[in-house]
């Protein structure tokens, strides 16, 4: 079974500095998505970044941009300008890609990082 | 609707009662998830509808724990006999475009549920 890891329960930055979530999962499988979830306080998850394994490229969002390392099963998540409203607590998923099955289509999650932006 | 539903926003109830909690994915995503997270805890898949499929129960905790989606549509979450350890927040998921592995999930913003 996949398990995600997320080794920083508490980060903290100040505004407009730049801040990187760590992420590390095990798989034994080469083809998969990658994905960094915000949760505020509103409680409503909404998806920063998602990045496909078979990708070379790091995927990039506006402020946000992830460092993929297949090889090392790491997917961190930088935050650059750190802006007030980045403040959530943000997870790390992991969904297979492989098309066999209902329970292929589970996310797992890591535990998350609450990340706290400092004015 | 424009987005995920979910009800009630909180509730609170006593050791051994029932209670249900609904989600009203977005009109048309033919897949929903149920996720369970605990204080401290990340999310913890619970149960994943997908059209007329039958669902993926693998993650309910026991047989108290049961869901149904009645016409591809609205789910229906019920905890029987509520133990204290049920104390979670429960999040809904919908998404439609399930055959791309990289497909967002919607999520509603949950139901706290509280047992005294």
């Amino acid at each position: 079974a996949q398990t995600v890891t997320q080794s920083q329960p508490e980060m903290s930055v100040q505004e407009a500095e730049t801040v990187t979530l760590s992420c590390t999962y095990d798989t034994s499988e080469s083809d998969y998505y990658l994905f960094w979830y915000k949760q505020p306080p509103s409680r409503q998850m909404i998806l920063v970044i998602r990045q496909e394994a078979y990708k070379q490229q790091n995927a990039t969002e506006n402020r946000f941009s992830v460092n993929f390392q297949k090889a090392a099963k790491s997917f961190s998540l930088k935050i650059s300008d750190s802006q007030l409203g980045d403040a959530a607590m943000y997870f790390c998923a992991y969904r297979s890609a492989l098309n066999s099955g209902g329970s292929n289509y589970k996310l797992t999650f890591g535990k998350g990082t609450l990340l706290t932006v400092n004015p | 609707g424009a987005g995920v539903s979910q009800s009630p926003s909180n509730k609170v109830t006593e050791k051994g009662k029932d209670v249900e909690l609904r989600c009203d994915p977005i009109s048309g995503h033919t897949a929903l998830y149920w996720y369970r997270q605990s204080l401290g805890q990340g999310l913890e898949f619970l149960i994943y509808f997908q059209g007329n499929s039958a669902p993926d129960k693998s993650g309910l905790p026991s047989d108290r724990f049961s869901a149904e989606r009645t016409g591809g549509s609205v789910s229906t979450l019920t905890i029987q006999r509520t133990q204290q350890e049920d104390s979670a927040v429960y999040l809904c998921a919908s998404t439609s475009r399930l055959g791309v592995g990289g497909a967002r999930l919607f999520f509603g913003e949950g139901s706290r549920l509280t047992v005294l």
